[in-house]
């Protein structure tokens, strides 16, 4: 079975880059069954979809934050990243990542989630 | 951009008691929705996808119906366990995968 972790910084300056990783343990990132995605939700609120990319680093993203949006992914350690670039409060949230068996399939596995906000 | 619409926001059960929720898309889906539950300080887990195919370990009084733009999930007799914030998302569209803004439910 699948398991994901996030890591990276809780807090980010507004006008800065945010920067999480996914660790995946269970698998293999590199295996053709799975799509790698991060969702966020900002504090008492719903759920957005930000992007996903497959183990050949094809990348797929929300239109809405495209622009500032980088997703990478690292097979030699068995890991995939975000970058979010020009962070404003608007941007505080929980980062999840998850796995889908298809580019367009249901989340079936997630990461328990980090914190970040977004404050000088 | 599908917009998903969960009714109602809130909805107030007893234990043991039926509860429905309701997941309207703004264009048609297919089959293409899951649900997921959601605890507090916990990510969401999956409960269906397909529409109506229950996820491995979920429990039968957990069922899903619908397709098109009319989408129902039903908890046959609420348990304790099952207070939580549950959320739509249609996975059919590209690139968006869009998610309903959730319903809670809560003890009556």
């Amino acid at each position: 079975q699948l398991q994901l972790q996030e890591s990276g910084p809780g807090l980010v300056k507004p006008s800065e880059t945010l920067s999480l990783t996914c660790t995946v343990s269970g698998g293999s990132i590199s295996s053709s069954s799975y799509y790698w995605g991060w969702i966020r939700q900002p504090p008492g609120k719903g759920l957005e979809w930000i992007g996903s990319i497959y183990y050949s680093g094809s990348t797929y993203y929300n239109p809405s934050l495209k622009s500032r949006v980088t997703i990478s992914v690292d097979t030699s350690k068995n890991q995939f990243s975000l970058k979010l670039s020009s962070v404003t409060a608007a941007d505080t949230a929980v980062y999840y990542c998850a796995s889908t068996a298809k580019l367009l399939a249901e989340l079936d596995y997630w990461g328990q989630g980090t914190l970040v906000t977004v404050s000088s | 951009e599908i917009v998903m619409t969960q009714s109602p926001a809130t909805l107030s059960v007893s234990p043991g008691e039926r509860a429905t929720l309701s997941c309207r898309a703004s264009q048609s889906v297919s089959s293409n929705l899951a649900w997921y539950q959601q605890k507090p300080g916990q990510a969401p887990r999956l409960l269906i996808y397909g529409a109506s195919t229950r996820a491995t370990g979920i429990p039968a009084r957990f069922s899903g119906s619908g397709s098109g733009t009319e989408f129902t999930l039903t908890i046959s007799s609420l348990q304790s366990e099952d207070f939580a914030v549950y959320y739509c998302q249609q996975y059919n569209n590209w690139p968006s995968r869009t998610f309903g803004q959730g319903t809670k439910v809560e003890i009556k």
